[in-house]
């Protein structure tokens, strides 16, 4: 069965701190797709990153960077110097062939000045 | 580029209304989904579409969903009739072919209050 879980259901930080988003997935295929995303109080998805099953390579985008480890099965979302506009909540998903996203339950970010 | 469309943005009914939603995907996406997202909860899927054709819809209660998507183009979502456990923000996202690694670019979504 295919699952993801994110454990952290709300973090609260003050702006400058960095934070790590939680997210632990389960799968049977060797080849699936993780994905992040954001959803802003206006409540529609937005896609931050993708990453496939064979690509284990850390990444960085500006101040947003992902850990991908197969070993733990775990793909973390780290914010650094966190600012107010990061408020939202977080979903990672998983995808593999032939089914939809299934993703974790969110975990909600404050971001306080 | 024109973004996935949705309407109405909200909604409330009473319990055993009827209801629909409707979704514009991106153009020339092939692949088109409907999730619903209680609160608290991540999306779950309802229905895939590819083209117009069904691709998945294990997880839609059909007793009182049901879905078309004419033409490959449009698509339409429908509760009748509708019971209190179906409060929750209806999503529509498209994809360009349906495919594993694919991004899906969401609506909107339009949020249902039942009373």
């Amino acid at each position: 069965a295919q699952k993801v879980t994110q454990a952290q259901t709300e973090i609260s930080v003050v702006e400058k701190e960095d934070v790590t988003l939680d997210c632990v997935y389960e799968t049977r295929d060797t080849t699936y797709y993780l994905f992040w995303y954001k959803q802003p109080p206006s409540g529609e998805l937005v896609f931050l990153i993708r990453r496939n099953s064979f690509d284990e390579q850390n990444e960085i985008s500006g101040r947003y960077s992902w850990n991908f480890q197969k070993s733990t099965s775990s793909f973390n979302f780290t914010i650094t110097a966190s600012q107010v506009v990061d408020s939202a909540v977080y979903f990672c998903a998983l995808n593999q062939a032939g089914t939809a996203l299934i993703f974790g339950k969110g975990t909600t970010l404050s971001v306080s000045s | 580029e024109a973004g996935v469309a949705q309407s109405p943005r909200y909604k409330i009914i009473e319990k055993r209304q009827s209801v629909a939603f409707w979704c514009n995907p991106i153009s020339g996406h092939a692949t088109l989904y409907w999730y619903q997202q209680i609160l608290g909860q991540g999306p779950k899927l309802l229905i895939q579409f590819q083209n117009n054709g069904v691709v998945d819809d294990s997880q839609l209660p059909k007793d009182r969903f049901s879905a078309e998507r004419l033409k490959g183009v449009d698509s339409t979502l429908k509760i009748q009739p509708a019971k209190l456990e179906d409060s929750a923000v209806y999503l529509c996202a498209s994809s360009l072919r349906g495919l594993a690694d694919n991004e899906q670019f969401f609506g909107p979504g339009t949020r249902l209050t039942v009373l």
